[in-house]
């Protein structure tokens, strides 16, 4: 196994398209995690998912933000309308149980 | 949820130690310690669980209180490699995972 990957690398979008973003977790893992993080910043909690289920939708997330695992397997973080407050770099991170999360190498994403 | 890190930056020169400190106002039950180097993801350092343990990677290691709900990360006799950003991440109750904000460490020669 290769670890996390996330695709794309980079997306540089208009304001108001939509993207979405893959990620592949580690196969074994149970637990799936989206953050974003900003230049000197922690990464941000966005949503967790257990296997297929999402137990956990930031509070700060808004609705044009919308993820599915369907399966339990890969997810996909979608961004509706972006706007230029959503150019970050986008982490998707798995674990089994409370063991420690593998991070992919995140996926930039810039609003022009 | 967010915890706390401090400090929020730190300079070293090789061979001194540092303490980087977590803590958050939820009830805890692990704390998980990563490094991330610019331009790469965060990599797992250590992970601690309920019952105050201490554990030691090397010449890094991290105690976890958790009546106080605080983690600690020590690094000793720094090396260059040591250098980055280090981010404490907390699970509660949820099993849901949030990071610090980070302190960015800088040793130099």
């Amino acid at each position: 196994d290769t670890g996390v990957s996330q695709d794309p690398r980079h997306k540089i979008t208009k304001r108001g398209q939509n993207v979405t973003f893959r990620c592949d977790p580690i196969s074994e893992h149970n637990r799936l995690y989206w953050y974003r993080q900003t230049l000197g910043q922690g990464p941000e909690f966005l949503t967790y998912f257990q296997n297929e289920a999402q137990l956990e939708k930031s509070r700060l997330l808004s609705d044009r933000f919308s993820a599915e695992r369907p399966k339990g397997s890969f997810s996909t973080l979608e961004i509706q309308r972006t706007e230029q407050g959503d150019s970050a770099m986008y982490l998707c991170a798995s674990s089994w149980g409370a063991a420690e999360a593998f991070f992919g190498q995140g996926t930039r994403l810039t609003v022009v | 949820q967010q915890p706390v890190q401090s400090p929020q930056a730190v300079i070293l020169r090789e061979g001194e130690d540092a303490v980087i400190n977590c803590s958050s106002s939820k009830a805890l039950y692990s704390v998980h310690w990563y490094r991330q180097k610019h331009g790469e993801a965060p990599v797992f350092l250590m992970i601690l669980l309920k019952g105050g343990e201490q554990k030691g990677h090397e010449k890094i290691s991290a105690s976890f209180n958790e009546k106080k709900q605080q983690s600690s990360l020590y690094l000793t006799a720094s090396q260059l490699s040591y250098s980055g950003t280090y981010f404490c991440g907390t699970e509660g109750g949820a099993n849901n995972l949030f990071f610090g904000t980070g302190t960015r460490l800088t040793v130099i020669p």
